[in-house]
């Protein structure tokens, strides 16, 4: 079975600019979490979805938004891009149909750096 | 709210001796644990995970972790330690049966292993 994918996997952008990130979950996983990893924050939750909604929210900014689609694939994207959004971004899947089933699956991310 | 920490940003040991990765989470309901290992450049992998049941649980690559609910801990150890195992180490928490996609984590232990 395939495991978590994210495209790309670099991206450079310049302060002020709009990012999309993608994630293909593992088969039939119908969850998918967003984190962000930096070395001074360590790794945090961005937001999850699951089935198409918003389930969870993290303590970022409206800048940063997700969406799911109908095959279970998540965007997230970051606008008006500052420096400090330079980080590991890391995708994750799971079932999560109960809580027992938590555990869950990442891609390899996508290293964005903001110049 | 929940938290996680982890004792030691950094563990040396040689390889063949003892590996033992500290995590202690406050929590006032039975939490979900999980042990994650990152390779550099790489995302995470599970090694291990508790939700209900035993309280000693097995990993992958001959780790193991016991659940002390007494001293709210849930460290990792492996008997022997290989060159392969220097990465850095992720303890994570779930903090309700309704925090779907929401892992808290700690702030990573890196482990180094010496020829």
């Amino acid at each position: 079975k395939a495991g978590v994918t994210q495209t790309p996997r670099y991206l450079i952008k310049t302060r002020g600019q709009q990012v999309t990130l993608s994630c293909s979950p593992i088969s039939g996983h119908r969850s998918v979490s967003w984190y962000q990893q930096t070395p001074g924050q360590g790794l945090q939750f961005l937001f999850e979805y699951f089935s198409e909604t918003q389930r969870n929210k993290g303590n970022f900014p409206g800048r940063f938004s997700g969406r799911q689609f109908s095959n279970s694939r998540s965007e997230m994207n970051v606008s008006t891009l500052e420096l400090g959004d330079s980080a590991l971004y890391l995708c994750a899947s799971s079932l999560a149909r109960l809580a027992g089933e938590n555990e869950q699956y990442f891609g390899p991310g996508t290293r964005l750096t903001v110049t | 709210a929940q938290s996680v920490t982890q004792l030691g940003s950094h563990v040396s040991v040689s390889e063949g001796a003892l590996v033992l990765l500290r995590c202690n989470y406050s929590s006032s309901v039975p939490p979900y644990l999980f042990w994650y290992v990152q390779y550099p450049n790489q995302g995470l992998q599970l090694l291990l995970k508790y939700t209900t049941g035993a309280t000693l649980v097995k990993g992958i690559n001959g780790f193991e972790a016991e659940f002390k609910k007494s001293e709210t801990s849930f460290h990792l150890t492996k008997p022997s330690a290989h060159m392969s195992d220097a990465a850095e180490y992720f303890c994570a928490v779930i903090q309700s049966f309704t925090s779907y996609g929401k892992l808290t984590f700690g702030q990573g232990t890196i482990l180094t292993v010496h020829p």
